[in-house]
């Protein structure tokens, strides 16, 4: 199972927006609605972001949306502030009990 | 409060096992099944496997097929992942975490503080 595609990197200025894409295949982005996005800071466990493509958890700012189309999903981050700066996964359901992640993602709060 | 406590680190040589345990604490712990998810050093997240605590079901990642073994033990709420013959591609920081079910549908609500397993001669 290969993992999901992120860029490497994004950058935003305080108070901007940003994407994050998250580019998987027909066998899980594309087939499941069952993405999710974690926040990692360094050193700490990830953290829920979104679930179920768009939907948030308890206590997760609605700055932070999630939204897909076809094999490609997208968290967007509106308002950027500084504490948004860290790593940020997808992760899809892959059909056969299996699941995977993507690569990942830095975003930098310039 | 929901918790998942995990064992402490460990420095194990090439073609050891390892074992780390995951307890739980403020939830019914069959109630929500426990995944595996690793993380070598400056790398990405990397899914395992899973375990039901209620039924003992379990499910691994093709490339750990073989090497990789989940427990559980429902009197004391905690389950286990063990990797035998390691590598030092192993080396990582090994993290277990909490969801509804196997296709992880409400995401990982909790998770462990990580178990670091450093594999060096």
């Amino acid at each position: 199972q290969s993992a999901l595609t992120q860029p490497a990197s994004v950058s935003g200025s305080p108070g901007q927006s940003i994407t994050i894409s998250c580019t998987g295949t027909s066998s899980d982005v594309g087939s499941y609605n069952l993405v999710s996005w974690y926040q990692q800071h360094p050193g700490k466990a990830p953290k829920l972001m979104i679930y179920e493509v768009s939907k948030r958890p308890s206590g997760v700012s609605n700055r932070f949306s999630g939204s897909k189309s076809g094999n490609t999903a997208s968290l967007t981050i509106s308002g950027l502030q500084a504490e948004d700066e860290a790593d940020y996964y997808c992760y899809s359901y892959a059909g056969s009990s299996t699941l995977v992640f993507g690569g990942g993602t830095k975003l930098t709060v310039l | 409060q929901v918790q998942l406590v995990q064992s402490g680190a460990e420095v194990k040589k090439p073609g050891a096992s390892v074992k780390v345990s995951c307890k739980a604490s403020g939830y019914s712990f069959i109630g929500y099944y426990i995944h595996w998810v690793r993380q070598a050093p400056g790398q990405g997240l990397e899914w395992m496997g899973w375990i039901s605590p209620s039924s003992g079901a379990k499910h691994y990642a093709q490339k750990f097929q073989g090497r990789v073994t989940v427990t559980r033990d429902t009197s004391s709420s905690t389950a286990y992942m063990e990797l035998s013959r390691l590598r030092s591609d192993d080396t990582a920081v090994y993290y277990c975490a909490r969801t509804t079910d196997i296709v992880a549908t409400g995401g990982y609500d909790y998770w462990g503080q990580g178990t670091l397993v450093t594999v060096s001669s």
